[in-house]
């Protein structure tokens, strides 16, 4: 059983289009990660967010605590925008959780 | 502006040698952690470390590694004895604080076991 879902498993989009890739959780947690990780290989992190809404330039990161689900929405997105995107859920017990990652491809 | 930085970015190594990779979290933070992702998988958490002891670790983080903090800069993974399922990328991160801080990650070192 997965702790952390996401979907689509993949994406591909035209420049310009509003992208959304949602991820839903099973444990309880306090707040939720949003990392990026580029075709190279290197992670970075987007997002820590435990209630509402973030926005950090195109992005926009959504969380429902209640509904144990989060979103996290590109606006107008670009070439470079095309990377892995991964849910993370923070250590409760022992465990971080890890979705297995949505990759996005944006054609030009 | 601050980073974690990682040696080596590549390792190749025969099984049954031992590993140490490296890493430099970013200067003022407390908490520093461990991840591997093996190719084409998710990223697993290894282990967690804070005031000089381990706080939390994975059912992977098996008698082969370990982890240690030398000198007060260097956060360093050792592998013992290498097996050709630890070949994967790994991840080192750290954060500044307990609660609502996020963790900044490492460029990764790529690990290939032969």
């Amino acid at each position: 059983k997965n702790e952390v879902e996401q979907s689509p498993q993949n994406l591909t989009a035209q420049e310009g289009e509003f992208i959304t890739i949602n991820c839903s959780y099973s444990v309880g947690i306090s707040a939720l990660h949003w990392l990026q990780q580029h075709p190279g290989g290197g992670i970075v992190s987007l997002f820590m967010l435990s209630s509402g809404k973030k926005k950090h330039g195109r992005l926009i990161a959504t969380i429902n605590i209640q509904e144990k689900h989060s979103s996290l929405h590109i606006t107008a997105s670009h070439p470079r925008d095309s990377a892995v995107y991964i849910c993370a859920v923070p250590p409760v017990g022992n465990q971080f959780y890890f979705g297995t990652g949505t990759s996005l491809t944006v054609i030009p | 502006e601050p980073e974690v930085t990682q040696t080596p970015s590549h390792q190749v190594t025969q099984m049954g040698q031992e590993v140490i990779l490296r890493c430099v979290p970013i200067s003022n933070h407390l908490y520093f952690y461990w991840y591997r992702q093996i190719l084409g998988q998710k990223v697993e958490f290894l282990v967690s470390f804070y005031n000089n002891e381990i706080s939390e670790k994975s059912e992977i983080f098996d008698d082969q590694f370990s982890v240690e903090r030398p000198d007060g800069s260097n956060f360093t993974l050792k592998i013992r004895s290498t097996k050709l399922e630890d070949s994967a990328m790994y991840f080192c991160a750290s954060k500044s604080r307990q609660g609502g801080e996020t963790q900044y990650f490492g460029p990764g070192t790529r690990l290939l076991v032969l």
